[in-house]
């Protein structure tokens, strides 16, 4: 039983520079969602694919942000030039989706990004 | 402006207890509804969801009550276990489009033995 991994779990990077982190969903999972978590809140939302189109961006994803699902499979969330505010949980999630019956979305451990 | 609200930060129950967790919501367009527990270090933990053609859905020790008119939700966990102690996050959706999920901002359960 795989669930949603996620590369690497931890970064550290210095201001200014770029990183990618990876997200590989639950295999038969069409939907596949990337969020943020800072301490003392809730996952927020930041985009949105349906097998490999990109369907929805929160305003919280500003053009440092990149997001891609090449073949509807993984997906990749580029952050170039990196800020202090950027430092954060990310978390990828994906579902299912069957005419909206189950709407359960599951997460992956999330990747600890910290800029310094 | 917070659209789904959890208003107490932390809660504390005697193991074999009931745990009650609180969840208030303001998009009426709101129609799904789920709890995901978190540990540290860790992605959230899917619980139980509730569709908003239901007040109770049920599962093992965890029930989720849906009170639509009062735009309310909680979560009952009986009989609450060490092991439960966590951060509790009560999450809502718009059917259509992406059905992204809108998050509050948790409540930290602790069960003590």
């Amino acid at each position: 039983d795989t669930g949603v991994s996620q590369d690497p779990r931890h970064k550290i990077t210095k201001r200014g520079q770029n990183v990618t982190f990876r997200c590989d969903p639950i295999s038969e999972h069409n939907r596949l969602y990337w969020y943020r978590q800072t301490l003392g809140q809730g996952p927020e939302f930041l985009t949105y694919f349906q097998n490999e189109a990109q369907l929805e961006k929160s305003r919280l994803l500003s053009d440092r942000f990149s997001a891609e699902r090449p073949k509807g499979s993984f997906s990749t969330l580029e952050i170039q030039r990196t800020e202090q505010g950027d430092s954060a949980m990310y978390l990828c999630a994906s579902s299912f989706f069957l005419t909206s019956r189950l709407r359960e979305q599951y997460f992956g451990p999330g990747t600890r990004l910290t800029v310094t | 402006d917070q659209q789904v609200k959890q208003n107490s930060p932390s809660l504390s129950v005697q193991e074999g207890r009931i745990s009650i967790l609180n969840c208030d919501y303001t998009n009426s367009m709101f129609d799904y509804f789920l709890w995901y527990k978190k540990y540290p270090a860790e992605g959230p933990t899917f619980l139980i969801s509730i569709s908003s053609i239901k007040d109770k859905n049920e599962d093992g020790r965890f029930t989720v009550f849906l009170n639509k008119s009062a735009k309310h939700l909680s979560l009952h966990i009986v009989p609450s276990q060490p092991g439960d102690s966590a951060v509790y996050f009560c999450a809502a959706s718009v059917k259509g489009g992406s059905e992204k999920l809108v998050f509050g901002k948790g409540t930290k359960l602790t069960v003590n033995p």
